[in-house]
């Protein structure tokens, strides 16, 4: 299969930091997305990721490590609009396939 | 205004009836996708299309079909809805190339009681 795990729910405190991880079979795999979904509206693209590294957006980053099948959304200096869900989305070779994980709902408190 | 639009936003219906969803984009893509959003389950993809004349299906087209009238306009039909499809329905475009960027509607929450 083709899976994409990532935790359910995360909570974190406004100003701090918070990594959410995700991991997928690396067969075939060409590249990720990272989007953010508040409550109720439309994803929104944050990342996308194709060579291992770190890639710096803002307070946003993303990590891709091709060989381990892993990936991480930083996210710094939280602020209270942080709060929403966070999809990892890979996109796969041979032809068109791009898979959503279920997303993480991070909860950023004061 | 916005790129990509979908009518309705809201819809309730009764189990047998047939139900047409419309997204219109201004984006000028070529590539079109109807996803389905459940709680848990993350965004599932119904039917895609890379230009008019094509269309696929995704992983749960069964129950669902889709017309490409135009670049700009996908429609996802429901032709005897059901309790199991209530959900959010989201439709999103992208341009063709090495990447798949998408960009997506505001959703359409539909309940069929």
């Amino acid at each position: 299969g083709q899976n994409i795990d990532q935790p359910t729910e995360m909570t974190a405190t406004e100003g701090a930091i918070v990594q959410i991880n995700c991991t997928y079979q690396t067969s075939g795999f060409n590249g990720l997305f990272w989007y953010q979904q508040h409550a109720g509206e439309a994803p929104t693209f944050l990342s996308y990721n194709v060579l291992d590294g770190l890639e710096e957006k803002g307070r946003f980053s993303s990590f891709l490590s091709r060989s381990k099948g892993y990936s991480y959304l930083l996210l710094k200096e939280l602020q209270m609009k942080d709060s929403a869900s966070y999809l990892c989305a890979v996109d796969w070779t041979g032809g068109f396939k791009t898979i959503f994980g279920a997303g993480t709902r991070l909860f950023v408190k004061a | 205004d916005a790129d990509v639009t979908q009518t309705p936003r809201n819809r309730i219906t009764k189990t047998g009836k047939r139900i047409m969803l419309e997204c219109s984009q201004t984006k000028g893509h070529d590539r079109m996708y109807w996803y389905r959003q459940d709680p848990g389950l993350g965004l599932r993809l119904i039917y895609y299309s890379f230009d008019v004349k094509d269309i696929n299906k995704g992983e749960i087209s069964d129950g669902y079909s889709v017309s490409r009238q135009a670049q700009a306009k996908f429609s996802l039909s429901l032709e005897s809805a059901i309790p199991n499809q209530t959900a959010l329905y989201f439709c999103a475009t992208s341009e063709s190339g090495p990447t798949d960027t998408q960009y997506f509607g505001p959703g359409t929450r539909l309940t069929v009681l």
